[in-house]
């Protein structure tokens, strides 16, 4: 079946540490890929997404993903966290060979401590 | 930037009462889109829109939900009579030419049913 997995429901981090959060995917053919951000109260905001060519792009906010075929994977990173960070991460993927919606992973939760 | 914009941000009703939740789009969109959120749970696709006719929806999508679009800016997603699980957090969504494989979601309405 197909899905979307964030394994970790939640992560707490020190701010200026460095950051992974995970994401698996389990479809037929590589999807396109995007990790969003929510803010407490806030809507969905876009941080990356992943088409086709190079396997490590840049978003906003200093975030970068890998995209690693070999593992269905496209990790969220950064070098070092600020407070303002601390959200809901959300990975989500779109079958790119049909349909109109996106699936999502259930979340991670980030909490940076000073 | 162009963004897209929810109206209200929270409602309350009571169950059995009708809804009506309100998005504006991106202006040069064409394919819109709802999902929900309830709450600590993954945001899970509900509708798309194209062409003023429903593309695609999901299994959650049932009588009891329609959408419009009534006029060139507004898209509206109707829920006739509301039930307590109906509750959670309404994303609006829209994109352009590029199809459905960008889509630009809005900050929410937060839908409690009592």
């Amino acid at each position: 079946a197909q899905s979307v997995t964030q394994p970790d429901i939640h992560i707490t981090v020190s701010e200026g540490a460095s950051l992974e959060l995970r994401c698996n995917y389990s479809y037929g053919a590589t999807p396109y890929l995007f990790w969003y951000v929510q803010s407490p109260g806030q809507g969905l905001q876009l941080l990356l997404k992943y088409f086709s060519g190079d396997t490590l792009v840049q978003g906003i906010k200093g975030f970068e993903a890998e995209f690693k075929r070999s593992q269905s994977s496209f990790n969220l990173r950064k070098p070092s966290v600020h407070w303002s960070d601390a959200a809901e991460y959300f990975c989500a993927v779109h079958p790119r060979i049909t349909g109109n919606q996106f699936y999502f992973g259930t979340g991670t939760s980030l909490t940076v401590i000073p | 930037e162009p963004e897209v914009t929810q109206t209200p941000s929270h409602q309350v009703t009571q169950m059995g009462q009708e809804v009506i939740l309100r998005c504006v789009p991106i202006s040069n969109h064409l394919y819109f889109y709802w999902y929900r959120q309830i709450l600590g749970q993954k945001v899970e696709f509900l509708v798309s829109f194209y062409n003023n006719e429903i593309s695609e929806k999901s299994e959650i999508f049932d009588d009891q939900f329609s959408v419009e679009r009534p006029d060139g800016s507004n898209f509206t997603l109707k829920i006739r009579s509301t039930k307590l699980e109906d509750s959670a957090m309404y994303f609006c969504a829209s994109s352009g030419q590029g199809g459905a494989y960008e889509q630009y979601f809005g900050p929410g309405t937060r839908l409690t049913v009592t």
